[in-house]
């Protein structure tokens, strides 16, 4: 199994709160990646990243913010917690291109109250 | 812009019994499709993908899919299933490119019964 690990597990919070969520990786991968994963949706990318201090939005990217600041940790920031956000996060590594497979955690299950 | 759909939420079958799960795509451009597995309380796995070459993609567990470009399709199929293989499927695609941003269907519940 790849080297992913997703903290916490599982969180409970209040509306308003902030929140962060953190990946980590031990297989040096260049990008990573979040989703969260809703009934009927699938998995929706909200925002990923190529490189240290190299992130980009992806389809649902309102409401959250990421950083990177070492190959092996990508973070993801609910400034302000909504209902609508509470979901399960996915992050996700791969060594780059769009052939390259990705890898997936164990998932963080978010409530937000 | 590019959509993914799976034509069933749920499907139900037998133990050993064949399964094919329905994926449709659009695109304009040259895609690559994937299958990935999620077991109950997990994250997702690859299943197999298509990149190129012969249409039709051998994967793990004993999947195989087929890429029908003018139907823009890739089916899943198993053609014997087991009780292990109950979890949810999803077919995602992505473009060329090097951001390898996937656009993931809704994913099918398969449901399998002894």
């Amino acid at each position: 199994d790849a080297g992913i690990t997703q903290s916490p597990r599982h969180k409970v919070t209040e509306t308003g709160t902030p929140v962060t969520l953190r990946c980590h990786q031990t297989e040096n991968h260049r990008y990573m990646y979040w989703y969260r994963q809703d009934p009927g949706h699938g998995l929706r990318l909200i925002h990923y990243s190529y490189g240290v201090k190299d992130t980009d939005k992806g389809e649902v990217s309102d409401g959250y913010s990421v950083s990177r600041s070492k190959t092996e940790d990508f973070l993801l920031t609910l400034e302000s917690a909504t209902s609508s956000q509470t979901s399960v996060y996915f992050c996700a590594i791969s060594e780059g291109s769009s052939t390259d497979t990705q890898y997936f955690g164990p998932g963080t299950r978010l409530t937000v109250l | 812009a590019q959509s993914v759909t799976q034509l069933d939420s749920q499907v139900p079958v037998f133990e050993e019994a064949p399964v094919e799960l329905r994926c449709n795509y659009s695109s304009s451009v040259s895609v690559y499709l994937f299958w990935y597995v999620q077991y109950p309380n997990q994250g997702l796995q690859l299943l197999l993908k298509y990149l190129s070459g012969s249409t039709l993609v051998k994967g793990i567990n004993g999947f195989e899919a087929e890429f029908n470009k003018s139907q823009t399709s890739f089916h899943l199929r198993k053609p014997s299933v087991h009780i292990s293989d109950t979890a949810e499927y999803f077919c995602a695609v992505t473009k060329g490119g090097n951001t390898g941003k996937l656009i993931f269907g809704q994913g099918t519940t398969l449901q399998v019964k002894p």
